[in-house]
C-alpha cells in the first residue's frame, strides 16, 4: 500500500498569503497525484489532478506540481473561503489513498 | 448536471447488516468506475472499495475485506455497498464518488452516516 505523507497538519494563514502544502508518496506513483479540498459538513471538491491540471471552476490561485514521490500544492493570495481541509490522493495502484489532511486555518 | 445521492444509512448494532445505494445522474452511469469513500467522524478519508464500469472488477481495502461488497445495477444507476458483521471502526460517512480505479474522483455524493453502536 503507498502511503502519502502531507506536511504540515495544520496552517494559520492571513489572507492574500500564499500557503504551500507538500504531500510525500512511500513509492513513486508518476503523476496520479490529486488534491481536494474539504469544506466543513460537505463533501470533498477536486481541486487538481494528474498532480498539476487544472479543474474546470476551481479559481486560478490553486496550483500543483510534482512527479515520482513530492508534490506540492500552492494557493496563491489565499482567500476567506479556502478555509478548509486539503487532502492529497493517489490513484497509481489499488488500495487507492489518501495523505492524512492539512487543515488551513484563517488568522 | 453530475448527482450522486447517497441513501440507507443509519444506527446498527455491532455484528448486523446495513445496504447502502448511490443513485447517479447526469452522466452515462455505465461507462463509469464507481468507488465508497468513507469518513470517521473528525478523522480523514478512507478508500473502501471501487467497482469497473460493468461490476466485472472490484477491490476493497484490507479494513473492509470479506465483510463489503461493492456492486452496481447499471439499469437503474445506481450503486450499493452491501456491509456484513459491522463494528464500531466502521462508523463513519460513506461518500459515493465517481472515478475509475486509475483516476480522480471527479464527483462525490453528500455522503450518508453509519454509525456502528449497541
Amino acid at each position: 500500500e503507498i502511503v502519502l505523507t502531507q506536511s504540515p497538519d495544520f496552517q494559520s494563514v492571513t489572507p492574500k498569503e500564499k500557503v504551500t502544502i507538500t504531500c510525500r508518496a512511500s513509492q513513486s506513483i508518476g503523476s496520479s497525484l490529486h488534491w481536494y479540498q474539504q469544506k466543513p459538513d460537505q463533501s470533498p471538491k477536486l481541486l487538481i489532478k494528474y498532480a498539476s491540471q487544472s479543474i474546470s471552476g476551481v479559481p486560478s490561485r490553486f496550483s500543483g506540481s510534482g512527479s515520482g514521490t513530492d508534490f506540492t500544492l500552492t494557493i496563491n493570495s489565499l482567500e476567506a473561503e479556502d478555509a478548509a481541509t486539503y487532502y492529497c490522493h493517489q490513484s497509481s495502484s489499488l488500495p487507492q489513498t489518501f495523505g492524512q489532511g492539512t487543515k488551513v486555518e484563517i488568522k | 448536471q453530475v448527482q450522486l445521492v447517497e441513501s440507507g444509512g443509519g444506527v446498527v448494532q455491532p455484528g448486523r447488516s446495513l445496504r447502502l445505494s448511490c443513485a447517479a445522474s447526469g452522466f452515462t452511469f455505465s461507462s463509469y468506475g464507481m468507488h465508497w469513500v468513507r469518513q470517521a467522524p473528525g478523522k480523514g478519508l478512507e478508500w473502501v472499495a471501487v467497482t469497473s464500469y460493468d461490476g466485472s472488477n472490484e477491490y476493497y481495502a484490507d479494513s473492509v475485506k470479506g465483510r463489503f461488497t461493492i456492486s452496481r445495477d447499471n439499469s437503474k444507476n445506481t450503486l450499493f455497498l452491501q456491509m456484513n458483521s459491522l463494528r464500531s471502526e466502521d462508523t463513519a460517512v460513506y461518500y459515493c464518488a465517481k472515478g475509475t480505479s486509475a483516476a480522480p474522483n471527479d464527483y462525490w455524493g453528500q455522503g450518508t452516516l453509519v454509525t456502528v453502536s449497541s
